[in-house]
């Protein structure tokens, strides 16, 4: 069963930079036909797409985070990563690792992890 | 806002039905599949239906999805207390080459 855990900083300062990793176990990372996302929720809102990475390295960033924002993969730790710069209030919510198949049917998550951007 | 548009509170009562709708335009649903996912309070969302009317293995054919045109449905029948729950309609979005919600849909189970 594959199973995707969230771990980094809990909180961040304002114009620093959010990272957090996602770990993958029971899987590849590396599997064919699947991308790697990460979605964010803040407090009381709806979910929103952050941006998707597939085992070659290709990334897709939502335009609004786009200057902002970086996805990378280590397929040697079944890894992926996100780093979003210049962060502010705006910024905290509830991110989620993902995966993907091409329909966008996100059939695996992580259980999230809470990250508040607060001086 | 969200670019999927979905009321923002359904209800009915236990054992009956209710429908949840999900509008976008040509660009999104009229292009792409649609699928639909359940968060429970303080929980991840789960998928429901997948390629706009495909359950996924343990999901009971209580939930079922349908699509039309630009528009898309989630129907749940028989329904229950644990099925209370924010309910997102999501696909691809070619025009702005992103994955698009719907602003969720609060079920109530009176």
């Amino acid at each position: 069963q594959l199973q995707l855990q969230e771990s980094g900083p809990g909180l961040v300062r304002p114009s620093e930079t959010l990272s957090l990793t996602c770990t993958v176990s029971g899987g590849s990372i590396s599997s064919t036909n699947y991308y790697w996302d990460w979605f964010r929720q803040p407090p009381g809102k709806g979910l929103e797409w952050v941006g998707s990475i597939y085992y070659s390295g290709s990334t897709y960033y939502t335009p609004s985070l786009k200057s902002r924002l970086t996805i990378s993969v280590d397929t040697s730790k079944n890894q992926f990563s996100l780093k979003l710069s210049s962060v502010t209030a705006a910024d905290t919510a509830v991110y989620y690792c993902a995966r993907h198949a091409p329909s966008v049917a996100i059939d695996y998550w992580g259980q999230g992890a809470l990250v508040t951007v607060s001086s | 806002q969200s670019v999927l548009t979905q009321p923002p509170s359904v209800s009915a009562a236990p054992g009956q039905k209710v429908t949840i709708s999900c509008s976008g335009s040509s660009s999104n649903i009229g292009a792409n599949y649609v699928s639909w996912y359940q968060q429970l309070p303080g929980t991840a969302p789960k998928l429901l239906i997948y390629d706009n009317n495909e359950r996924p293995s343990g999901i009971p054919d209580r939930f079922s999805g349908s699509k039309s045109g630009t528009s898309a449905t989630l129907g749940i029948t028989g329904l229950q207390t644990g099925d209370e729950a924010d309910y997102y309609c999501v696909t691809w979005d070619s025009s702005l080459g992103a994955v698009v919600f719907g602003g969720g849909t609060k079920l109530t189970v009176l």
